[in-house]
């Protein structure tokens, strides 16, 4: 089946600084990958929407100068958080369209001190 | 918009008992439909969808659900849980954008298994 993966897979910044994340699609080309974050016990909320080569589509609340997102290639999507706060910790998922099916990779956990 | 409405957010039942997680969606046209499976700390795991046929699907790991047209449901079932079944359960609905789909999650069921 199809395989996305997520790194890292836990990450712990202060506040302040940045952090990358990445989604790949491993064993297919997802021209469409979003990102999600999850709160503990919570669902998930939809961030973003990648398309490979454009800007991506934020929802509203989503403030894009803070969570930046490049989607270079069919494999790869990155989401960086800049200026990492405490309210910023939170488990971060991704995945990547195929079809008409989104494929979740396994998720990171952000921790800002 | 749709929205998908879970009312149950926590269920426990003896391993070896049947199960029936609800879900219920509003949506304008006929929808896509999911039902994944998150263990703590991971990502999402696909046990089935429906898009269109047949409203009894059948998924991964023995579970089913139920397409009601009638009900705006696609309640999740299964006739024995195991011990490894204890998890969350998300049921999602798919907004079709033509390039897209845009996935809008209930909140989710924890179910606890007791031996």
């Amino acid at each position: 089946g199809a395989v996305v993966s997520q790194h890292p897979s836990w990450v712990i910044c202060k506040s302040g600084t940045s952090v990358k994340i990445e989604c790949r699609s491993l064993d297919f080309q997802a021209t469409t990958m979003f990102w999600y974050r999850q709160f503990p016990k919570q669902s998930l909320m939809l961030m973003a929407t990648s398309n490979e080569g454009s800007k991506a589509t934020y929802e509203q609340g989503v403030e894009k100068d803070k969570f930046l997102i490049n989607h270079a290639s069919l494999t790869l999507s990155t989401l960086t958080v800049t200026s990492a706060h405490p309210e910023d910790s939170s488990f971060y998922i991704c995945s990547g369209q195929n079809s008409y099916e989104q494929y979740f990779g396994p998720g990171t956990r952000l921790t800002v001190t | 918009a749709q929205s998908v409405t879970q009312p149950d957010i926590h269920i426990t039942v003896s391993e070896g008992a049947s199960l029936e997680l609800r879900c219920n969606y509003s949506y304008g046209a006929t929808p896509y439909l999911f039902w994944y499976v998150q263990s703590p700390g991971q990502g999402l795991q696909l046990l089935l969808k429906y898009f269109s046929g047949d409203t009894l699907v059948q998924g991964i790991k023995g579970f089913e659900a139920e397409f009601k047209r009638s009900q705006s449901s696609f309640n999740l079932r299964k006739p024995s849980v195991h011990w490894s079944d204890a998890a969350e359960y998300f049921c999602a609905v798919a907004l079709n954008t033509g390039t897209a789909s845009k996935l809008t999650f209930g909140t989710g069921t924890r179910l606890q298994v007791t031996l």
